[in-house]
């Protein structure tokens, strides 16, 4: 199947700093989405961004499907961006089913 | 919209009982999903559901699993009977597929299990 590689796992910012969060996948994909999981557990859907750059408010993502990446910006980081960020993908084959990365754990420190 | 609802959000219940989760999907919706997550497996897929259809449940760990999508606004998934391993957040997602293309998967707020 395909593989989702995230990176840092961990990640522990000051209030007001950026961050980038990578995601890697190993095969042409039909879809890219990423979550927030807050703290409550809640999955919170962040983007849907099989090609190209979105931006919402303070988060941005870009994603390089020819080069198989994407990236989550978080500008001015604040205390409720803590949780867990995953990157999702569906091949093209697969009827919208979506393969996780294991995620990369953010606390935002005030 | 008040998005994909699931129920009950926790159930506690002694190994060997029958446990149902319960889920609507966003209205207007033709594909629907369960997950699992645990600490050690992450986030995986158990089954899904396109125009009530069940297109892959390969994910389902044992036949004491079962799911199903009785009409477009409604689906369950059964364990029975429950182990203590099979403790997890059970997620259910829903999206629209149109002309092969699943567009972005809403998931609901899921159902905590714990099987004594």
């Amino acid at each position: 199947g395909i593989q989702v590689e995230q990176s840092p796992p961990d990640l522990i910012l000051q209030e007001g700093a950026n961050s980038t969060l990578r995601c890697n996948f190993s095969d042409s994909v039909n879809n890219l989405q990423w979550f927030h999981q807050n703290p409550w557990g809640q999955l919170i859907n962040l983007f849907y961004i099989p090609s190209g750059t979105k931006q919402n408010g303070r988060l941005s993502a870009t994603t390089v499907a020819t080069e198989r990446y994407s990236l989550l910006y978080i500008s001015s980081s604040q205390t409720t961006d803590s949780g867990v960020y995953f990157c999702a993908v569906d091949k093209s084959d697969s009827w919208g089913k979506l393969q996780f990365g294991a995620g990369t754990q953010v606390v935002v420190t005030p | 919209d008040a998005g994909v609802i699931q129920s009950p959000r926790h159930e506690v219940t002694e190994m060997g009982q029958e446990v149902t989760l319960r889920c609507k999907p966003i209205s207007g919706h033709n594909s629907l999903f369960w997950y699992r997550q645990t600490m050690m497996r992450g986030l995986e897929l158990l089954i899904y559901f396109n125009n009530n259809v069940p297109i892959d449940d390969s994910g389902m760990p044992e036949d004491r699993f079962s799911a199903k999508m009785p009409n477009a606004s409604f689906s369950t998934l059964k364990i029975q009977p429950s182990e203590p391993r099979d403790s997890a957040v059970y997620f259910c997602a829903s999206s629209s597929r149109r002309a092969l293309v699943t567009d972005t998967q809403y998931f609901g707020p899921g159902t905590r299990l714990t099987v004594l």
